[in-house]
């Protein structure tokens, strides 16, 4: 079965940092291009990040530019996202998504939530 | 910058069809795929449409889409409609910056 698991998010305070993970099973991790997709509270679905199957591309939305990494471990397949320098707006359910090809997203996580709050 | 607009809520009865829409801002939205993923409360997103009118296995044909050229726009269309459908449904596609997600569109099937 493909699986994505998301974790390490939690409560940060405002400028804060935070690294989030997705656990990926049932595929050939290193075959795929990988996603970060948030949502914040209440609101519709907001993309954040991409990278490729090898880690030597990567694209980030202009509201984590400069704030937020993205990265990935082909031999533990695992994904990665850097955050720092945090604001509220950042809060949210952060889900990671395998790109099936041709930006279709599919699966993704369950989600992991960031809470950015003093 | 590109963006892909949708209705902010949609209701229609069980049985019926209702279709929502999603309509590209700018260029041609027939030029990259589209993407519908439906949301329920509480949960992750999932496929009922991808590359403009494909069904994932296990998604039931009462779903389908479509792209209108003339009004750059994509369409998904439920048939027959279940209680089950109720969720939050969003478009999704891209240009050659970035990947866009339409705002989403809330269904109640009442």
């Amino acid at each position: 079965e493909v699986q994505l698991v998301e974790s390490g998010g939690g409560l940060v305070q405002p400028g804060g940092s935070l690294r989030l993970s997705c656990a990926a099973s049932g595929f050939t991790f290193s075959s795929y291009a990988m996603h970060w997709v948030r949502q914040a509270p209440g609101k519709g679905l907001e993309y954040v990040s991409a990278i490729s199957s090898n880690g030597g591309s990567t694209y980030y939305a202009n509201s984590v530019k400069g704030r937020f990494t993205i990265s990935r471990d082909n031999s533990k397949n695992t994904l990665y996202l850097q955050m720092g320098s945090l604001r509220a707006e950042d809060m949210a359910v952060y889900y990671c998504a395998r790109d099936r090809g041709e930006n279709w997203f599919d699966p993704w996580g369950q989600g992991t939530l960031v809470t950015v709050s003093s | 910058n590109f963006m892909l607009t949708q209705p902010h809520s949609v209701s229609e009865s069980p049985g019926k069809t209702v279709t929502i829409s999603c309509t590209g801002s700018s260029g041609s939205i027939a030029s990259n795929y589209v993407q519908w993923y439906q949301q329920r409360p509480g949960s992750a997103p999932t496929t009922v449409i991808y590359e403009d009118n494909q069904r994932p296995s296990g998604v039931p044909d009462r779903f389908s889409g479509s792209i209108d050229s003339s009004s750059n726009s994509a369409s998904l269309t439920i048939s027959g409609l279940k209680t089950e459908d109720e969720a939050d449904y969003y478009c999704q596609s891209y240009d050659s910056s970035s990947v866009v997600f339409g705002g989403g569109t809330k269904l109640t099937v009442l």
